[in-house]
């Protein structure tokens, strides 16, 4: 069965790091790209990024670029996402989706999604 | 403002048929990129449930359907249950953003 399991709710101020993961589980972790999505109170989703385990070969939207790193570790299955420095406007639940098996992965939709990560940043 | 447009509500009687529109442009779907679409049910994360706009994942119910024609989709439902109440999002490729796009969402009532 494939499970795609996302670390814990996390409270953080201002100002801090973090780095949230999505552990998966039943099948090959390295032969699927693994999607962040963003997901603000009360809006729609949003892509942030890509990555392909295997070789880290990783694909950001613009609007996420230099804001967020998009990280895998192979050993483990775990792909990561991870702040330098929060702000208020992080708050949001973060899910971590598998890319479909397929040629380009410009086309391919999500078809595994983990439970999210709330992520709630508050002085 | 999402490149991928939706109404933000639609709603239908049980039994009932309703569609879901989505509308793209030449950068996205008027470019021939697929178009897939998912339900999220309240409090859970989403689902797929249309991909290579008009192929249905195994266990999705053949209520729902999707179609594709130049720079629009649409996903519709036949036969309205109160368990279709969810938030349905559109999902493509954009060559200008050179990444993935969301439709804002359209929350589905069920009168």
């Amino acid at each position: 069965e494939v499970q795609l399991v996302h670390s814990g709710a996390e409270v953080k101020k201002p100002g801090e790091s973090l780095k949230i993961s999505c552990k998966v589980s039943g099948y090959s972790f390295t032969t699927y790209w693994i999607a962040w999505v963003r997901q603000m109170p009360g809006k729609g989703l949003e892509w942030m990024g890509i990555i392909y385990p295997s070789d880290s070969d990783t694909r950001y939207s613009p609007s996420f670029q230099g804001q967020v790193t998009i990280s895998a570790d192979k050993s483990i299955s775990t792909a990561y996402l991870q702040w330098s420095s929060l702000k208020a406007s992080d708050t949001a639940m973060y899910y971590c989706a598998r890319l479909m098996r397929g040629s380009g992965w410009y086309a391919l939709a999500f078809d595994y999604w983990g439970q999210g990560t709330l992520v709630t940043v508050t002085s | 403002q999402s490149m991928l447009t939706q109404p933000p509500s639609v709603s239908g009687a049980p039994g009932q048929r309703v569609t879901i529109s989505c509308t793209g442009s030449s950068s996205n779907l008027g470019a021939g990129y697929d178009v897939h679409w998912y339900q999220q049910l309240p409090g859970t994360a989403p689902k797929l449930l249309i991909y290579g706009n008009n192929n249905r994942p195994a266990g999705v119910p053949d209520r729902f359907s999707g179609s594709k024609s130049g720079t629009s989709a649409s996903l519709a439902i036949t036969g309205l249950q109160a368990e279709d109440e969810a938030d349905y999002s559109c999902q493509s490729y954009d060559s200008t953003l050179s990444g993935s796009v969301f439709g804002g969402g359209t929350k589905l009532t069920v009168l």
